[in-house]
């Protein structure tokens, strides 16, 4: 089984920095995926590791570390349209169509 | 556009009634799911399909039930053996592929209410 873990929320200022952190533990891993979810709307899709290391688009950078089971996504220059659920997702290797296991979501605040 | 839509917006259930959630995809897309997502909780896999006239349960598959009989429909019924159905139900479709980088591509969601 896989246990996925993030903050539940985090508050921060408009133009300022947050990241938000993700582990989780699973019995086979082949990728974790960030996705932003507004109030009451889809999930859309951010960002993809497999590897480690970091990957940047734009102002949304998400790292990874498959030996430390944790990922972070970075989010720079916030703006209020930030404010949103971020969702953690790991796809599991041991089946052979790799389904999905969210966690429970990171609620941003940003405060002008 | 391509996407994902679902349908109603906003459903309510009576008591012993089954209700059918739609969701249509014109992705060209393989594999198909359906999420269920509670307040404070992550999005919970429902049923699943990776190919036409077939599909499998997922972690909480008991009270509701699906149907695949085209690629591009997939819909959900919730029957009266759901006896907490209230919730936001998720559609999303992806290539069916383990290895892939490809996301999965949800809909807007239907938001499901006991009368």
């Amino acid at each position: 089984g896989q246990n996925i873990d993030q903050p539940t929320e985090m508050t921060a200022t408009e133009g300022a920095i947050v990241q938000i952190n993700c582990t989780y533990q699973t019995s086979g891993f082949n990728g974790l995926f960030w996705y932003q979810q507004h109030a009451g709307e889809a999930p859309t899709f951010l960002s993809y590791n497999v590897l480690d290391g970091l990957e940047e688009k734009g102002r949304f950078s998400s790292f990874l570390s498959r030996s430390k089971g944790y990922s972070y996504l970075l989010l720079k220059e916030l703006q209020m349209k930030d404010s949103a659920s971020y969702l953690c997702a790991v796809r599991d290797q041991s089946n052979s169509w790799g389904k999905l296991q969210f966690g429970a979501g990171t609620q941003v605040v940003v405060t002008p | 556009d391509g996407g994902i839509t679902q349908s109603p917006k906003y459903l309510f259930r009576k008591e012993g009634q089954n209700v059918t959630l739609s969701c249509e995809q014109n992705l060209n897309h393989d594999a198909m799911y359906w999420y269920r997502q509670d307040p404070g909780q992550g999005l919970r896999l429902i049923y699943y399909s990776q190919i036409v006239n077939d599909f499998q349960k997922g972690d909480i598959a008991e009270g509701y039930s699906v149907s695949r009989e085209k690629k591009e429909s997939f819909p959900l019924t919730v029957t009266s053996a759901q006896k907490n159905p209230t919730a936001f139900y998720l559609c999303a479709s992806s290539i069916r592929t383990g290895g892939s980088n490809q996301p999965q591509h949800f809909g807007d969601g239907t938001r499901l209410s006991i009368l």
